[in-house]
């Protein structure tokens, strides 16, 4: 069975402290692993997809990570306004669902 | 625009009564899908659909039915049969491409809550 593990389920940062959220997962063959970032009371926003390990995308102060079991969501100096869930969702080659982890909760303080 | 929409926003509920949420996109995506999101827990698949006239169970399909009469609507009815539908229901949308990952997006969301 798939299964997608975020850690921390939250993490409280200062602006400008650098940190990385992991999503480790167990698949039956990936199709490709998928971050979101999700506001309070919003739908999930696309952020990076992710197809095979070793492959690395960035998005201003974002980087996502890719290896055979886990992936990493690298925050660069944050800013208050990267506060959000960021959810990590795997889709194996058996199908078109995505699995989703619980995410992690990221606070950034000024 | 280019987008998913979903209304209402809100939507309260009785005991015994059936709902239906609405979904709406205009990206030209063949593929569909509806999610459930719980305080705590993962985004979980109640129904999908690749193409028109076409859908599939999720996980939780159970109390829940769908329809897909045309390409741009995939709605979704909650019936008195949902033990527990107080939740936060989100439509997604793909090209629904085979091969590599299809990139799944996200409508805003509708929150139903049972009265």
């Amino acid at each position: 069975e798939d299964q997608v593990t975020q850690s921390p389920e939250a993490l409280r940062l200062q602006e400008g402290e650098s940190s990385s959220l992991n999503c480790s997962y167990t698949v039956s063959g990936l199709r490709g692993l998928f971050w979101y970032r999700q506001d309070p009371g919003k739908g999930p926003e696309f952020l990076f997809t992710l197809y095979s390990a070793g492959e690395e995308k960035e998005k201003e102060r974002l980087k996502a990570t890719l290896t055979k079991k886990e992936s990493f969501l690298h925050i660069t100096a944050p800013k208050p306004e990267d506060s959000a869930t960021y959810l990590c969702a795997v889709q194996a080659n058996s199908g078109y669902a995505l699995n989703f982890g619980k995410g992690t909760s990221l606070l950034v303080t000024p | 625009d280019g987008g998913i929409t979903q209304s209402p926003k809100y939507l309260f509920r009785k005991e015994g009564q059936n709902v239906t949420l609405s979904c709406e996109q205009n990206l030209n995506h063949d593929a569909m899908y509806w999610y459930r999101q719980d305080p705590g827990q993962g985004l979980r698949l109640i129904y999908y659909s690749q193409i028109v006239n076409d859908f599939q169970k999720g996980d939780i399909a159970e109390g829940y039915s769908v329809s897909r009469e045309k390409k741009e609507s995939f709605p979704l009815t909650v019936t008195s049969a949902q033990k527990n539908p107080t939740a936060f229901y989100l439509c997604a949308s793909s090209f629904g491409t085979s091969g590599s990952g299809d990139t799944q997006y996200f409508g805003p969301g509708t929150r139903l809550t049972v009265l």
